[in-house]
């Protein structure tokens, strides 16, 4: 099956420096990816929407100059939490979906902590 | 407003029985509806999904029905096991290739 790999898995940083994370599409060309952000026990919280080559359309309540997602090619998108602090301690996940699917292959997450 | 509510947030069943979990949708018209599983801290993975032409699918111990009068889907485990035990989500898909999520639903397959 189709491989969406994140990274890193893990991450500890210290508040105000700014966090990358990629996710790359293995073996298909991800015309959409989809990032999510998941606090414990809760469901997935859609924070934006990438198509290659094209701004990300962000949620509502969700700051695209804090959260900046780049999807310059059709395997790669990344997520950068610029300027962190702890409260944007939380698990990040990455999904992507390509022509012709009809379900989105999940990142593996990235648990962020913001000390 | 639009919701997607799963039943409980947890639910415990004895090996063997089958579990039962509901997805409950307002305010939605999706193209379709898919179930993911989720281990704790890994990404979803998907396990079904269901057109909205379709009532039900099948797929090995896993069993989707999908009634949009209703505006509700059933996901059954039949024969469950340890193994079973995470957390289940269910998906809408609409025809704008946009994805929501459901609270999701825990589950404990006791031995």
């Amino acid at each position: 099956g189709a491989v969406v790999s994140q990274h890193p898995s893990r991450v500890i940083c210290k508040s105000g420096t700014s966090v990358k994370i990629e996710c790359r599409s293995l073996d298909f060309q991800a015309t959409t990816m989809f990032w999510y952000r998941q606090f414990p026990k809760q469901s997935l919280m859609l924070m934006a929407t990438s198509n290659e080559g094209s701004k990300a359309t962000y949620e509502q309540g969700v700051e695209k100059d804090k959260f900046l997602i780049n999807h310059a090619s059709l395997t790669l998108s990344t997520l950068t939490v610029t300027s962190a602090h702890p409260e944007d301690s939380s698990f990040y996940i990455c999904s992507a979906f390509g022509r012709g699917n009809e379900k989105l292959f999940f990142g593996s997450g990235t648990q962020l902590s913001v000390l | 407003s639009q919701k997607i509510e799963q039943n409980s947030e947890a639910l415990n069943i004895q090996e063997g029985k089958t579990a039962t979990l509901t997805c409950n949708y307002t305010n939605y018209s999706p193209a379709y509806l898919q179930w993911y599983r989720q281990d704790p801290g890994r990404g979803p993975v998907f396990l079904l999904l269901i057109r909205e032409n379709e009532k039900e699918k099948r797929k090995e111990r896993l069993k989707v029905t999908f009634d949009t009068t209703l505006k509700q889907s059933l996901f059954h485990i039949t024969a469950s096991q340890p193994a079973d035990s995470a957390t289940y989500l269910c998906a809408l898909m609409n025809t704008g290739n946009q994805f929501y999520f459901g609270t999701g639903t825990s589950l404990t397959v006791i031995p």
